[in-house]
């Protein structure tokens, strides 16, 4: 069971906008600004797209962006396109458990 | 640049130890704010964090595995090695080692491709 809940999927059309969330407690996401955002497609590596709730690595589309509201973060991509269907995680630094910990893992369908 | 490479065994048994090597190059780990993760992912299944050392030798385990887990690093060889005891079939998985730094404190930007890892008799 992972530290931080994620919905299992979620799916949207081509050009639409969608948002992932991501709940944790006041233990992470409620109280400290480290959320980061991770995509993953099959059999690849995951990459960083949003770090510190709302930043953007160099290279990261602006269609992607983060947010958090008390101890739940998001995630939303607009304009959806083909190429963003993947795995999506969430993750927190924690001062509970382990120092960082991850969600469950969204799979975001483009339908 | 920046890249991690991770190596080890493919195959292990059960109880036995498992030695990752993470080989780091573009940068080195005795600079100041580099971080080295080791992040592993179950067949299908999610992330799951378990360690990271720091360039200043702070080392950080996950609550769940840390009697397991020791992790340690050779800035000669410009390597991050992970030991992980008593290694059981739901162990398997595919193994990562990830780079941040003080800049990113928390979000992973470079990653290596992975070792795969099975544990069976």
């Amino acid at each position: 069971q992972s530290a931080l809940t994620q919905p299992a999927s979620v799916s949207g059309s081509p050009g639409q906008s969608i948002t992932i969330s991501c709940t944790g407690t006041s233990s992470d996401v409620g109280n400290y600004n480290f959320v980061s955002w991770y995509q993953q497609h099959p059999g690849k590596v995951p990459k960083l797209m949003i770090f510190d709730v709302s930043h953007r690595p160099s290279g990261v589309s602006n269609r992607f962006s983060g947010s958090k509201s008390g101890t739940t973060a998001s995630l939303t991509i607009s304009g959806l396109q083909a190429e963003d269907e993947a795995h999506y995680y969430c993750s927190s630094y924690s001062s509970y458990n382990s120092p960082l910990v991850f969600g469950g893992g969204t799979k975001l369908t483009v339908l | 640049q920046v890249t991690l490479k991770e190596s080890g065994p493919a195959l292990v048994k059960p109880t036995q130890t498992l030695t990752l090597t993470c080989s780091l190059s573009g940068f080195s780990l005795s600079t100041n704010g580099m971080r080295v993760s080791w992040i592993r992912q179950p067949p299908g299944k999610a992330l799951e964090w378990l360690a990271r050392i720091d360039w200043d030798d702070a080392k950080f385990y996950s609550t769940s595995l840390e009697s397991r887990l020791t992790i340690s690093k050779d800035t000669s060889k410009n390597q991050v090695v992970l030991t992980m005891t008593n290694m059981d079939p739901v162990d398997t998985a595919t193994y990562y080692c990830a780079r941040s730094t003080t800049a990113i404190m928390y979000g992973m930007e470079v990653w290596g491709q992975g070792t795969t890892v099975t544990v069976s008799s």
